[in-house]
């Protein structure tokens, strides 16, 4: 199986901050990455697919990037509705695999 | 407006089974490839299941491979997930989520989720 890494596991951050979250895979994927939000108690959320497409509804701030090994999710001035934790999940196979995630938390 | 709504977690000894269902409203269930995702009391998101549109097609993780069997009914709208020999690292939120992409094929986008159910193995 595809194993994915993300860091950091833990983000402290203030309302307006930049914040990049990095996803690493074990091997090629080429761009075949999702990201999601999660909140306490709460499904997650589809925000990204396609490694930089943004879902439908999700605020511009999202965004992301990378191809093969490398992904970063970045938000690019951090709300309060955005203190949650981010996770990234690989679809480049039929045993789709998830990194631990990453909780962003106020600063 | 898509819902998805499981059902059937519980407390359940170790070696011991369950079925869970979702019931998908708001779409054309049959026109979707779905999966169940879980998570366990303060971990990740594990990916467990996944069956196309049709139901014709199945894949699973190797943690639940010849233990889990998952299924639909179109239908009645349902997907179920049949766990057999359950233990104790089988304890989690069970999410089932419907697949990005219509048609009844797999992309391994997981567009919407449901609210989850939770399974408990212990004695």
């Amino acid at each position: 199986d595809i194993q994915m890494t993300q860091s950091p596991s833990t983000l402290s951050a203030s309302v307006g901050d930049r914040v990049t979250i990095t996803c690493r895979a074990s091997q090629s994927i080429s761009s075949w990455l999702a990201w999601y939000q999660q909140k306490a108690g709460k499904a997650p959320k589809l925000l990204i697919y396609k490694a930089s497409s943004l879902e439908s509804g999700v605020p511009s701030r999202f965004s992301g990037s990378g191809s093969g090994t490398e992904f970063t999710l970045t938000i690019s001035s951090l709300q309060p509705d955005d203190f949650a934790t981010y996770y990234c999940q690989q679809y480049n196979s039929y045993s789709w695999t998830f990194g631990q995630g990453t909780k962003v938390e106020i600063k | 407006e898509v819902q998805l709504l499981e059902s059937g977690g519980g407390l359940v000894q170790p070696g011991g089974s369950l079925r869970l269902s979702c019931v998908g409203s708001g779409f054309n269930f049959r026109s979707y490839a779905m999966s169940w995702v879980r998570q366990a009391p303060g971990k990740g998101l594990e990916w467990v299941s996944a069956i196309s549109g049709s139901g014709d097609s199945t894949y699973y993780a190797d943690s639940v491979k010849g233990r889990f069997t998952t299924s639909r009914d179109n239908s009645k709208n349902t997907l179920y997930a049949q766990m057999n020999s359950l233990r104790a690292e089988d304890t989690a939120v069970y999410y089932c989520a419907r697949d990005q992409v219509r048609g009844g094929s797999y992309s391994g986008i997981f567009h919407y989720w449901g609210q989850g159910t939770l399974v408990t193995v212990s004695s």
